[in-house]
């Protein structure tokens, strides 16, 4: 069984810049969720993805934006970045319709906005 | 909107000293207990979930127990290995917990010999 496999591990922008982050889910998963966890904090909820479409936003604004696609991979774009967009992005898989499946993490990308 | 506090923060305990770590909630309909452990620099590991009071789950020297109001993670004896940072989160059943944990701040864990 693969698990979830996120790229890159780390990345350094400028504030300003756009990025894209990708995440590929764990096999037999169909949904993806985006979390965010700054240093020392929880993760927070960005949105979640089924059948290619946006299914639940947390309180983010609209330059987070995300797709999924035909192969249950994710991406997570964010633009105009800022200092605070400096945090540890984590995507999640699970199976909708097999009720008790939990979120499975993946390790990360390690994003720093200078 | 649900929330969820962790206590304490921090935890060092000396390898075989038996703990606990608190989950306090308050959510709004049906809902799912989380508890997951996350090493440094690594994504978060599931480790249990809990759905009604009185639940209790096992896996090696961890058990999961669960009140209308709480969640405690009980630890015995515990190993060096058991150190991380432990996250409960409650999310929605319906869908399995996929759409939207609320996640703690998580306690640190650190175990010495």
């Amino acid at each position: 069984e693969t698990g979830v496999t996120q790229s890159p591990t780390h990345l350094i922008k400028t504030r300003g810049q756009q990025v894209t982050l990708r995440c590929s889910s764990q096999s037999g998963h169909n949904t993806v969720s985006w979390y965010q966890q700054a240093l020392g904090q929880g993760p927070q909820f960005i949105f979640q993805y089924y059948r290619e479409e946006e299914n639940g936003r947390g309180n983010f604004p609209p330059r987070f934006s995300g797709l999924q696609f035909p192969n249950y991979s994710s991406e997570l774009n964010v633009n105009a970045l800022e200092l605070d967009d400096s945090a540890l992005y984590l995507c999640a898989s699970s199976s909708r319709g097999q009720g008790n499946s939990p979120l499975h993490f993946g390790n990360g990308t390690r994003l720093t906005v200078t | 909107e649900d929330q969820v506090t962790q206590s304490p923060e921090a935890l060092r305990l000396q390898e075989g000293e038996s703990s606990s770590l608190n989950c306090s909630y308050t959510v709004s309909g049906l809902r799912g207990l989380f508890w997951y452990r996350q090493d440094p620099g690594k994504g978060p590991e599931f480790l249990f979930t809990l759905y009604s009071a009185g639940e209790e789950k096992e896996k090696e020297r961890l058990k999961a127990t669960l009140t209308k109001k709480e969640s405690f993670l009980h630890i015995t004896a515990p190993k060096p290995e058991d150190s991380a940072t432990y996250l409960c989160a409650v999310g929605p059943i319906l869908t399995g917990g996929g759409n939207k944990l609320t996640f703690g701040t998580g306690t640190q864990l650190k175990v010495e010999l």
